[in-house]
């Protein structure tokens, strides 16, 4: 069975582009969520879909944004992207959102901001 | 107040000898914990699950839950190099989203 296939594996932006970024779940997984890691923060959660809704937001700003299509595959978007945005994204896949699933994690994208 | 709290580390230990990583939380109602195991560069996958209060054991590793103090520990038995690696700990809250902990880096000295 396939892991999480998250694409691009690197990206190099400049301020004030944006980016998109795609997840793939695992077959038969329909919850997907994206979170953001840093040195110092470690794991942000960013938000959470589950049959192209979304069903929960981290405190991030509304440039951070996302969607899930009817194939449970999911795109994060950031736009005009700031320093601060440079940081590996995680997208991880469950069977259903929340409670008691366990998170398969995808090799992320690594996001480097000039 | 912090909602997952760790340990940074580095937690450093002899190959062989007996790894305990701490994690407390916040959140009362939580109901499911987990432990991730990152290796550098790598991304989090999970080791292990608990989700009543006692210990569950699962080869070298034991998780032990304690909801009434809200603190979840990960022990790793033996040790070995290739132990090492930063430990995550995770509490999915009510509303679907997922607490992860700044994570333990653990050292295991040959």
């Amino acid at each position: 069975k396939a892991g999480v296939t998250q694409t691009p594996r690197y990206l190099i932006k400049t301020r004030g582009q944006q980016v998109t970024l795609s997840c793939s779940p695992i077959s038969g997984h329909r919850s997907v969520s994206w979170y953001q890691q840093t040195p110092g923060q470690g794991l942000q959660f960013l938000f959470e879909y589950f049959s192209e809704t979304q069903r929960n937001k981290g405190n991030f700003p509304g440039r951070f944004s996302g969607r899930q299509f009817s194939n449970s595959r999911s795109e994060m978007n950031v736009s005009t992207l700031e320093l601060g945005d440079s940081a590996l994204y995680l997208c991880a896949s469950s069977l259903q959102p929340g409670g008691s699933e366990k998170l398969f994690f995808g090799s992320g994208t690594q996001l480097s901001v000039l | 107040q912090k909602e997952v709290e760790q340990n940074s580390g580095p937690l450093s230990v002899p190959e062989g000898a007996i790894a305990s990583l701490n994690c407390t939380y916040s959140d009362r109602v939580s109901q499911s914990f987990f432990w991730y195991r990152q290796y550098s560069g790598k991304s989090p996958e999970l080791i292990m699950s608990i989700y009543s209060n006692g210990d569950k054991e699962d080869g070298r590793f034991t998780a032990q839950l304690n909801k009434a103090s809200q603190y979840v520990s990960l022990l790793i038995r033996d040790s070995q190099p290739s132990d090492s690696a930063t430990y995550l700990c995770a509490v999915p809250t009510g509303t679907y989203k997922y607490i992860f902990g700044t994570g333990t880096r653990l050292k295991v000295l040959a």
